[in-house]
């Protein structure tokens, strides 16, 4: 069974730093384009980050381009997400999902049930 | 970047049809893939591809594809499918960025 569970959330001032983690199990982690989606209190879903499955590939939402890096450690199966210089905007719910890409677009068929961070003073 | 654009709601009737559409040029090039969120819950995936249902996706729920417009349809709505659906696709620039649907709110009646 494929699971994704993301820990590191909480509460950080502005201008403060961040890291989310992803565990993956159930599947061959080292496979798979891996991404970060996040979604602000009462809004909808919004594409963060993804990470080829080498590492050797990256790309973000302009948003969060040089505050926020992707990363991932396939020796064990996780994913990460640094956030530096946060801002209250980046307050959101941020779910951890397996991309499985094919010729002609990709889709997230597995999800984590997400981890809350919260950009306040 | 590419948008995505659906409409915010929509209503159906309990057993009636209803589809649910998204627009945006990279639709051109990129296949949709559809995501049902409950409150409080994680998206799930419900179409992909040219019109693919995951495992334990009832086929009431099927895909399509025009241009530069995706649609999800909902075959007999069932009360247990009001959600928030979103669309989503690869970027139109051709890198491996995503886009995300604004999101469309369909409530059973």
């Amino acid at each position: 069974e494929v699971q994704l569970v993301e820990s590191g959330g909480g509460l950080v001032q502005p201008g403060g730093s961040l890291r989310l983690s992803c565990a993956a199990s159930g599947f061959t982690f080292s496979s798979y384009w891996m991404s970060w989606v996040r979604q602000a209190p009462g809004k909808g879903l919004e594409w963060v980050a993804n990470i080829k499955q080498d590492g050797s590939e990256k790309y973000y939402v302009d948003s969060v381009k040089g505050r926020f890096t992707i990363s991932r450690d396939n020796a064990k199966n996780s994913l990460y997400l640094q956030m530096n210089s946060l801002r209250a905007e980046d307050t959101a719910v941020y779910y951890c999902a397996r991309v499985t890409t094919v010729t002609y677009g990709g889709h997230f068929d597995y999800w984590g049930q997400g981890t809350l961070v919260t950009v306040s003073s | 970047s590419s948008e995505l654009t659906q409409d915010p709601a929509v209503s159906v009737a309990l057993g009636q049809t209803v589809r649910i559409t998204c627009q945006g040029d990279s639709l051109r090039s990129y296949y949709a893939s559809w995501y049902q969120q409950k409150p409080g819950q994680a998206p799930v995936l419900v179409i992909y591809g040219k019109n693919n249902r995951p495992s334990g996706i009832p086929d009431r729920f099927s895909g399509s594809s025009s241009g530069n417009t995706a649609s999800l349809t909902i075959t007999g709505a069932q009360a247990e499918d009001e959600a928030d659906y979103y669309c989503n696709s690869r970027d139109s620039s051709g890198n491996h960025l995503y886009v995300f649907g604004t999101g469309t709110k369909v409530t059973v009646l």
